[in-house]
């Protein structure tokens, strides 16, 4: 069974700064997909980013890129240039290349970007 | 714009009472899954469906049932509530051979 963890339930940064949220997970596959989703305040849940596992390359999204390290199981999401809009809770979630739809999300980490 | 739509934003419910909370796309997606998300632990699988009338077991079925006799509609529900089941409930929607999942806005349930 996959997991996934996120290591970190609450963080805040300053407006404009750069954060890092973590993120890790198990797993015995070889292919798979990994993302981070965004839930603000009373709003629906969002996709920020993903990274399918086969590229080598990070993926990134404006203001939003991750550190994909394979062999490491590890997946972490950097956000450049804070924004008050960005304070929401963040998931990372896991999902097998094949074989089941369902997706495996960690604990979540609730982000705060202070003015 | 995708649109995935859950019939209450907030339930209040006695134990004991059974409860329907319905999730609705206009998207066509073939797979329709039910959450439910707690503090600290996240988003947790009750239930999926990968076509009308077709159900698989999540991580955490007991408790709840489901219906999908439409493909827009996805029905989760409540047979005889408990207290250990107040919870936000999610729906999410995804289309065939794809890895974007898109969710409702959530119904916050309490059972008193």
């Amino acid at each position: 069974a996959q997991t996934v963890t996120q290591s970190q339930p609450e963080m805040s940064v300053q407006e404009a700064e750069t954060v890092t949220l973590s993120c890790t997970y198990d797993t015995s596959e070889s292919n798979y997909y990994l993302f981070w989703y965004k839930q603000p305040p009373s709003r629906q849940m969002i996709l920020v980013i993903r990274q399918e596992a086969y590229k080598q390359q990070n993926a990134t999204e404006n203001r939003f890129s991750v550190n994909f390290q394979k062999a490491a199981k590890s997946f972490s999401l950097k956000i450049s240039d804070s924004q008050l809009g960005d304070t929401a809770m963040y998931f990372c979630a896991f999902m097998k290349h094949s074989g089941g739809n369902d997706m495996r999300f960690g604990a979540g980490t609730r982000l705060t970007v202070k003015p | 714009d995708v649109k995935v739509t859950q019939s209450s934003r907030y339930l209040v419910k006695r134990t004991g009472e059974k409860v329907f909370l319905e999730c609705v796309q206009d998207m066509d997606h073939e797979n329709m899954f039910w959450y439910r998300q707690d503090p600290g632990l996240g988003l947790r699988l009750i239930y999926f469906s990968y076509d009308v009338k077709m159900k698989e077991k999540g991580d955490i079925p007991e408790g709840y049932s489901v219906s999908r006799e439409k493909k827009e509609r996805f029905s989760l529900i409540l047979e005889s509530a408990s207290t250990n089941q107040t919870s936000m409930y999610l729906c999410a929607t995804l289309p065939g051979q794809s890895y974007e999942q898109y969710f409702g806005p959530g119904t916050r349930l309490t059972v008193t």
